[in-house]
């Protein structure tokens, strides 16, 4: 199975902070990799899919890069409606895994 | 719009079966393939299973696989999850999800359901 890791796995920001989030796969997983936020008591939603693609009526300031093994999720000016868990997940192949997550939390 | 219904959750013994379903609405269901999320209280996010669009390709995590089987009804705009042997690790609240495929096999979970709360409890 493909693991991947998250780091770091919490993180404390301010509103308006630059916050950047790594996700690392065990092996090459080329661009199969997607992003999703989650609120507490919510279902996750998804943010990037295939590495860097926005998915439609996420704001601009989410970004999605990498390839490979080593991808990244930027936040370029943190929002109050920011703060929740990231995830990322491949989907090269099967079983399909998550990231354990990484907190976003007000500093 | 569009949405995803999950329902069939609630208290079950160990060794015991339940059925979930997932009720789609609001966009062509047998055009999509579709997915099932768990999330242990308090844990992260594991894959289940998918299944395609007309039902023909399944797989199943390790986890499941022997004791959980997905299905779909088209006709029903339905997705189900048949849990078997239940224990107390599969305790979670249960996600379905909508399959965006983008660039041929590229898969997303771009919709979810609220989910259904299952605990495997004597």
């Amino acid at each position: 199975d493909i693991q991947m890791t998250q780091s770091p796995s919490s993180l404390s920001a301010s509103v308006g902070d630059r916050v950047t989030i790594s996700c690392r796969a065990s092996q090459t997983i080329n661009a199969y990799l997607n992003w999703y936020q989650q609120k507490p008591g919510k279902a996750p939603k998804l943010l990037i899919y295939v590495a860097s693609s926005l998915q439609s009526g996420v704001p601009s300031r989410f970004s999605g890069s990498g390839s490979g093994t080593d991808f990244t999720l930027t936040i370029s000016s943190l929002q109050p409606e920011d703060f929740a868990t990231y995830y990322c997940q491949q989907n090269y192949n099967t079983p399909w895994t998550f990231g354990r997550g990484t907190k976003v939390e007000i500093k | 719009q569009v949405q995803l219904v999950e329902s069939g959750g609630g208290l079950v013994k160990p060794g015991g079966s339940r059925r979930l379903s997932c009720a789609a609405s609001g966009f062509s269901f047998s055009d999509y393939y579709m997915t099932w999320i768990r999330q242990a209280p308090g844990k992260g996010l594991e894959w289940l299973s998918y299944i395609s669009s007309r039902g023909l390709s399944i797989y199943y995590a390790d986890s499941v696989k022997g004791r959980f089987t997905i299905s779909r009804d088209n006709a029903k705009n339905s997705l189900y999850l048949q849990m078997n042997s239940l224990r107390a690790e599969d305790t979670a609240m249960y996600y379905c999800a909508r399959l965006l495929e983008a660039y041929g096999d590229y898969y997303a979970m771009d919709v979810w359901g609220q989910g259904t709360t299952v605990t495997v409890s004597s």
